[in-house]
């Protein structure tokens, strides 16, 4: 029962590198999100996706990119990361037919 | 745009004690989902409410969802250690029922 996994879980770049951050689950989900934890700020949406090849933007998604080939995978780049960029990021996935969302471990990114 | 307030932002409380946290929408709500994040973890979907008026209860948690579907409060009755952790509400976006807008959490530290 893997469910929803990240990698990594950790990981420091450089400013100005690109960067994936890589997001999988086993259920066949329909929708998937990323969002970015900050203290002070929750949870913000960053980008999120209806079913393969539909995404949209969600409340911060400058400086992020992201695709969904397969149903299974959401994966979000960050295409010249900046300092700002440091956070916590967590993928979820919902049903069609529930908005309970399930949550991944997390990856904790710090750009230096 | 929709915003989702909670309150407090913090709260330490003696083991035992009850403690209470609000969410506040600035728009009505079709539903309310709480979450629960353990210290280093990631959300955890605990209840979804959807009628105006609702209560909910899981053992020692209360859950309510306000007349005007505009609020909702999460009450629990003589914390434990094990209730350490921070509780988000969660409201759908306008026009996108998948999609939620997290409150900014309310981080509850249970002194034992």
């Amino acid at each position: 029962d893997a469910g929803i996994t990240q990698s990594p879980r950790y990981k420091i770049t450089e400013t100005g590198r690109q960067v994936t951050l890589m997001c999988h689950q086993t259920w066949s989900h329909s929708y998937m999100f990323w969002y970015r934890q900050d203290l002070g700020h929750g949870l913000r949406l960053i980008y999120y996706s209806a079913a393969a090849d539909i995404t949209d933007k969600g409340e911060v998604p400058d400086g992020y990119v992201v695709s969904r080939s397969k149903t299974e995978n959401f994966p979000l780049t960050l295409e010249s990361a900046t300092r700002s960029q440091t956070s916590v990021y967590f993928c979820a996935s919902t049903s069609s037919s529930n908005t309970e969302a399930f949550f991944g471990q997390g990856t904790r990114l710090t750009v230096v | 745009g929709q915003q989702v307030m909670q309150i407090p932002q913090y709260q330490h409380v003696q083991e035992g004690e009850d403690f209470t946290t609000y969410c506040n929408s600035s728009t009505t709500l079709s539903n309310i989902q709480w979450y629960k994040q353990r210290p280093g973890g990631h959300p955890v979907f605990l209840i979804q409410l959807v009628k105006s008026g609702e209560v909910k209860k899981q053992k020692r948690l209360t859950f309510q969802f306000g007349e005007a579907k505009k609020n909702s409060s999460l009450h629990i009755t003589a914390t434990q250690t094990t209730d350490v952790g921070t509780y988000f509400c969660a409201g759908p976006y306008s026009g996108g029922y998948q999609k939620v807008t997290f409150g900014t959490g309310t981080k509850l530290q249970v002194i034992p």
